[in-house]
């Protein structure tokens, strides 16, 4: 079993959509969890981080952590075509640790 | 501020044959990393430096690969020889740890080095 598993998609969406994308996680000490972005040919660039669990909003994103049932999700409110990329969400134990990444989501946002 | 650099972006090579990919992370930043990402799976760690030594390379196939971080900045990972399941994108990273806040340990990846093995 992987430790963090993520739906691989690909889940097409149309312009000013809710988009919902989730992880599950397996191993109880992860305490750290974020949210990358991946652009086609690109490198990941953080989007979202938490710490334990809770709610994280900035701007028109949100991210749910549920320790109780290890699940992670990220919401994306009034989806832009911009936001047409690879999502992946990544754990680790601790600060600055080793990451522990989901197999991405890829998302498209039609126009 | 530059980013992570990264070199080359792409390369073929055919199988048992080697290659070398360079990084040199942001500055200032002391920890760095290597990640390999295949096709459709999300990235996985190969090698973990902090500044010269390292910290983590459990998932590093030793027997073909190798990583070395020269006083602290630059740093070369090497495959030979290669095998046609190397072929993947090879990112680097880099952190600052200690940075306070929601930005703690975040990792600034390079656009990737991406390799073929026929």
């Amino acid at each position: 079993q992987k430790e963090v598993e993520q739906d691989p998609g690909p889940l097409s969406v149309p312009e000013g959509a809710i988009v919902s994308l989730n992880c599950t996680y397996s191993n109880s000490a992860f305490q750290y969890f974020m949210w990358y972005r991946q652009y086609s040919r690109k490198g990941p660039e953080l989007l979202m981080y938490t710490y334990s669990s809770g709610n994280k909003e900035d701007g028109r994103f949100t991210a749910q952590v549920d320790k109780s049932s290890k699940y992670i999700s990220l919401f994306i409110r009034d989806s832009q075509p911009s936001d047409s990329a690879t999502y992946l969400c990544a754990s680790s134990y601790n600060q600055g640790g080793k990451l522990i990444f989901g197999q991405g989501t890829e998302l498209s946002v039609k126009p | 501020e530059a980013g992570v650099a990264q070199s080359p972006r792409y390369k073929i090579i055919e199988k048992r044959q080697s290659v070398a990919f360079w990084c040199n992370p942001i500055s200032g930043h002391a920890t760095l990393y290597w990640y390999q990402q295949i096709l459709g799976q999300g990235p996985k760690l190969l090698i973990q430096f902090q500044n010269n030594g390292v910290v983590d390379d459990s998932q590093l196939p030793k027997d073909r690969f190798s990583a070395e971080r020269l006083k602290g900045v630059d740093s070369t990972l090497k495959i030979q020889p290669a095998k046609l399941e190397d072929s993947a994108v090879y990112l680097c990273a880099s952190s600052f740890p200690g940075l306070a806040g929601d930005r703690t340990g975040e990792l600034f990846f390079g656009e990737g080095s991406r390799l073929t093995v026929l």
